[in-house]
């Protein structure tokens, strides 16, 4: 069965930082790209970034170009996402999600999300 | 610029059909789009990829109430048989050069 657990979220103060993880299982993490994707509070799903199944290639979303980085550990069957310089905008559930894998470019497995809060 | 356009709310009685709509904006009617349902305080949870000439491949474990279509630019999500726990957002999604994935703001299903 194929799981992703996210972690690593909570409170922090304009201009932290946060390290989120999504820890995957149930299926062969080093051969599927895999993304983040949050969600404001009472809002719909914004993609965040992505990373290559090698993590050779990685793209972002403007609103966060330049402040978050999105690595893996294949060995290690993890996903990260580092924020810097939050902002209050940055306040979503954050999810990991695996790409599809089959040539087309959709999540067919999502995480159930952890909380990331950006206030003083 | 890629576009998908979703109406906010749809409702539905129990046991009764809903087709929901996705559509895609001007020149990317040829897309393929992927639904997606949130139940409340739950992670999403991938329903099916939809082409454009309304062929469809669900998701693990999806029933056989859940359907879709084409038309021209726009691709529907068909629930069959509404039950209680169908009541749930539903969110369409594609791909594209710019941002990686693009959604929809989503429908939120009501089941009455």
């Amino acid at each position: 069965e194929v799981q992703l657990v996210e972690s690593g979220g909570g409170l922090v103060q304009p201009g932290g930082s946060l390290r989120l993880s999504c820890a995957a299982s149930g299926f062969t993490f080093s051969s599927y790209e895999m993304n983040w994707v949050r969600q404001a509070p009472g809002k719909g799903l914004e993609w965040v970034s992505y990373i290559s199944s090698s993590g050779s290639t990685i793209y972002y979303a403007d609103s966060v170009k330049g402040r978050f980085t999105i690595s893996r550990d294949n060995a290690k069957n993890s996903l990260y996402l580092q924020m810097n310089s939050l902002r209050a905008e940055d306040t979503a559930v954050y999810y990991c999600a695996r790409d599809s894998g089959d040539g087309y470019n959709y999540p067919d497995y999502w995480g159930q999300g952890t909380l990331v809060t950006v206030s003083s | 610029q890629l576009v998908l356009t979703q109406s906010p709310s749809a409702s539905a009685s129990l046991g009764a059909s809903v087709k929901l709509t996705c559509t895609l904006s001007s020149g990317h009617s040829s897309y393929a789009i992927a639904w997606h349902q949130q139940q409340p305080e739950k992670g999403p949870r991938y329903l099916m990829k939809l082409n454009s000439d309304g062929s469809h491949s669900k998701g693990d474990g999806i029933p056989d109430r859940f359907s879709g279509s084409s038309s021209g630019a726009e691709r529907y999500l068909t629930i069959s048989s509404l039950q209680s726990e169908d009541e749930a957002d539903y969110y369409c999604q594609t791909w594209g050069t710019g941002p990686h994935w693009v959604f929809g703001g989503g429908t939120k299903l009501t089941v009455l």
